[in-house]
């Protein structure tokens, strides 16, 4: 089935890095947009960052800009986020989630903009 | 960037009723505009795409209308299972903010 699955979270030192990974399932991986978002403990989700299809585009929040790189590598189904200089404000639950694209009359568009498939996360802690 | 603050931040509502959430964006979004539910230790899922445009396999006591700044979620005739937190989020312009979150609790 059409699923995502994140791995690698794990408690780290401020300062440190870690890189968390997301690998897909059911469905052409390729085809489609990638996003991070993350949540913090009791609190809402913050959009962080996004891979176009091709891995030619990516954007970041200001938050992270600088300090986080995205990735993806086609041949392993799976996004990436690098993630440099953490502090205790990126103790988080980090999700992956994929743009569905859409097809209309004719044409296939990689971006509806919005995020169908979740992954269940995965937990960053950030403390010495 | 364009800042989603939703209201009320906090719903009590009862089984039956019909409850409307509101999303508004401090900048146009046009329709770039979904809507998330997310229930505790869960990963959200989504309702509605495009402000109007009602995901598959959503039941369909769930709408969204709006464009521009304001936005609205409405579910009808509550379940349930319909008691959750709601997030609001623009895609029209990079970060693509969310709001800060409705959570809908049993009266």
């Amino acid at each position: 089935q059409v699923q995502l699955v994140e791995s690698g979270g794990d408690l780290v030192k401020p300062g440190g890095s870690l890189r968390v990974s997301c690998a897909a399932s059911g469905f052409n991986f390729s085809d489609h947009y990638m996003t991070w978002i993350r949540q913090a403990p009791g609190k809402g989700l913050e959009w962080l960052s996004y891979i176009s299809n091709r891995g030619t585009t990516t954007s970041y929040a200001d938050s992270v800009k600088g300090r986080f790189t995205i990735s993806r590598d086609d041949s392993k189904n799976s996004v990436y986020l690098q993630m440099n200089s953490l502090g205790g404000d990126d103790t988080a639950v980090y999700y992956c989630a994929r743009d569905p694209g859409y097809c209309s009359g004719g044409r296939c568009y990689q971006r509806l903009d919005a995020l169908d498939i979740w992954g269940q996360g995965t937990m960053v802690t950030v403390s010495s | 960037d364009v800042q989603m603050t939703q209201s009320p931040s906090f719903l009590s509502a009862s089984v039956g009723d019909t409850v409307t959430i509101t999303c508004r964006a401090s900048q146009s979004s046009s329709t770039y505009l979904n809507w998330y539910q997310q229930k505790p230790g869960k990963a959200p899922i989504l309702l509605i795409y495009g402000a109007s445009n009602l995901q598959s396999g959503v039941p369909s006591r769930f709408s969204g209308s709006g464009s521009g700044t304001d936005f609205t979620l409405t579910i009808s005739s509550l379940q349930p299972e319909d008691f959750a937190t709601y997030y609001c989020q623009q895609s029209y312009r990079t970060p693509n903010s969310f709001g800060q979150g409705t959570k809908l609790e049993i009266k």
